[in-house]
């Protein structure tokens, strides 16, 4: 079983839709959570960062960690075309550098 | 130059040959993070340098993967005698000290036939 579990999708939406994104994980140990975006032919850029358990929330994007039942989510308000890409949830543990990546879910929205 | 950047960009190999891909960070960022990213997968760590000092290569696959950073900056990995199962995009990203937020390279893809 692999450390941390992500759907791959694709998952296709309506332009406008809300969008929500999740990810599980096994290690108590991990305190660091990240989102990160990934066009085709990209590399991955960070889109948010949290510790420990709650919300936070930037422009159209919310992230939210349950560290007791090791669940993380993504949720994407009014999502547009552009917004259509790979995300990638991430975690580290405390003074930890090696970042462990879920295989990503892609994300289609429709115009 | 403004962010990470990798060459070549892609990289076409015959089964046994070596290969050596390149990793510019940005300036003064002493962090530096070596990933493999299968199709359909999420990058997975290789190895990580803290200025020349390489302090994790646990995630290298084979003895047939080096790493080096030898004056700090640029990072080579150099993969030896190279199999189909090689086959990958090797993503490059660094950091600034006690951030955990990485900047990732556009990646190299290596096609091993």
């Amino acid at each position: 079983q692999k450390e941390v579990e992500q759907d791959p999708g694709p998952l296709s939406v309506p332009e406008g839709a809300i969008v929500s994104l999740n990810c599980t994980y096994s290690n108590s140990a991990f305190q660091y959570f990240m989102w990160y975006r990934q066009y085709s032919r990209k590399g991955p850029e960070l889109l948010m960062y949290t510790y420990s358990s709650g919300n936070k929330e930037d422009g159209r994007f919310t992230a939210q960690v349950d560290k007791s039942s090791k669940y993380i989510s993504l949720f994407i308000r009014d999502s547009q075309p552009s917004d259509s890409a790979t995300y990638l949830c991430a975690m580290t543990r405390t003074g930890g550098f090696k970042t462990i990546f879920g295989a990503g879910t892609r994300l289609f929205v429709k115009a | 130059g403004a962010g990470v950047s990798q060459s070549p960009r892609y990289k076409v190999a015959k089964r046994g040959q070596d290969v050596a891909l390149r990793c510019d960070p940005i300036s003064g960022h002493v962090s530096l993070f070596w990933y493999q990213q299968a199709l359909g997968q999420g990058p997975e760590f290789l190895t990580y340098f803290q200025n020349e000092a390489q302090l994790d290569k646990s995630g290298l696959p084979s003895d047939r993967f080096f790493a080096e950073r030898p004056e700090g900056s640029v990072s080579t990995l150099k993969i030896q005698r190279t199999q189909q199962e090689d086959s990958a995009v090797y993503l490059c990203a660094s950091s600034l000290p006690a951030s955990d937020e990485q900047f990732f390279g556009p990646g190299t893809r290596l096609t091993v036939l």
